[in-house]
């Protein structure tokens, strides 16, 4: 398996641009995390999916922040517009929960966007 | 969630064995105690994970006293490459309640 994927690696952008990340989770795996990473604030849970609904947005910043996940494969993180304060590395992870019961603690990170925004 | 507590950062000299403890007071019944490891522009990674006494992998052992109110990640013999960021959480992640990064113990391993 690949891992998670993520697009693009890097991301310069200016203010009052749109800007989508992009991640496809590991096949088979039914939950998905955006985490936003900076020296600052350390490592944030922005939101999560379940089998691609959405469980918890409480850590998305403000309302230029939306996440989607139209299917099992694939999910958006996008800002508009975006703002300085938004540079970070914004990580995708998956992890497989067992359906009947039981817990799962391993998260499977990808390898981040670096997003600068001018 | 348990909250969690570990020192910001450690220093060691290669060969030596490392150990980071992280506090938990209030932990539930039902939490599980895990380790992530990241690397510099990486992604954080799972190492361990234990509910009592003691676990052992390839990469680490992670002891666990009776009463479970903290934790000890041992790196054995480190080298350059175990420097990182060594995250501890505490939590039983069963499709709600996601575990908690904290800060993390950043490890310098010196040559």
């Amino acid at each position: 398996d690949a891992g998670v994927i993520q697009s693009p690696r890097h991301e310069v952008t200016e203010m009052g641009q749109e800007v989508t990340l992009r991640c496809k989770p590991i096949s088979g795996h039914n939950s998905l995390f955006w985490y936003r990473q900076t020296m600052m604030r350390g490592l944030e849970l922005l939101i999560y999916f379940n089998n691609n609904v959405p469980i918890d947005d409480s850590g998305m910043p403000e309302d230029r922040f939306s996440a989607k996940m139209p299917n099992a494969s694939f999910s958006t993180l996008k800002i508009q517009p975006s703002e300085p304060r938004d540079s970070a590395v914004y990580f995708c992870a998956s992890s497989p929960v067992p359906t009947s019961g039981g817990l799962n603690n391993e998260q499977f990170f990808g390898p981040g966007t670096r997003l600068t925004v001018l | 969630l348990a909250k969690t507590t570990q020192p910001i950062s450690m220093d060691s000299y290669e060969g030596q064995e490392v150990n980071i403890t992280c506090s938990h007071n209030n932990i539930a019944t039902n939490d599980y105690i895990t380790w992530y490891q990241q690397f510099p522009s990486q992604g954080p990674r799972f190492i361990i994970q234990g509910y009592k006494t003691k676990v052992t992998n390839e990469v680490a052992s992670l002891f666990i006293p009776a009463d479970r109110k903290s934790s000890t990640l041992s790196l054995p013999r480190v080298s350059l490459s175990d420097t990182a960021v060594y995250y501890c959480l505490v939590g039983a992640y069963s499709g709600n309640t996601p575990l908690v990064f904290g800060k993390g113990t950043r490890l310098s391993v010196i040559a």
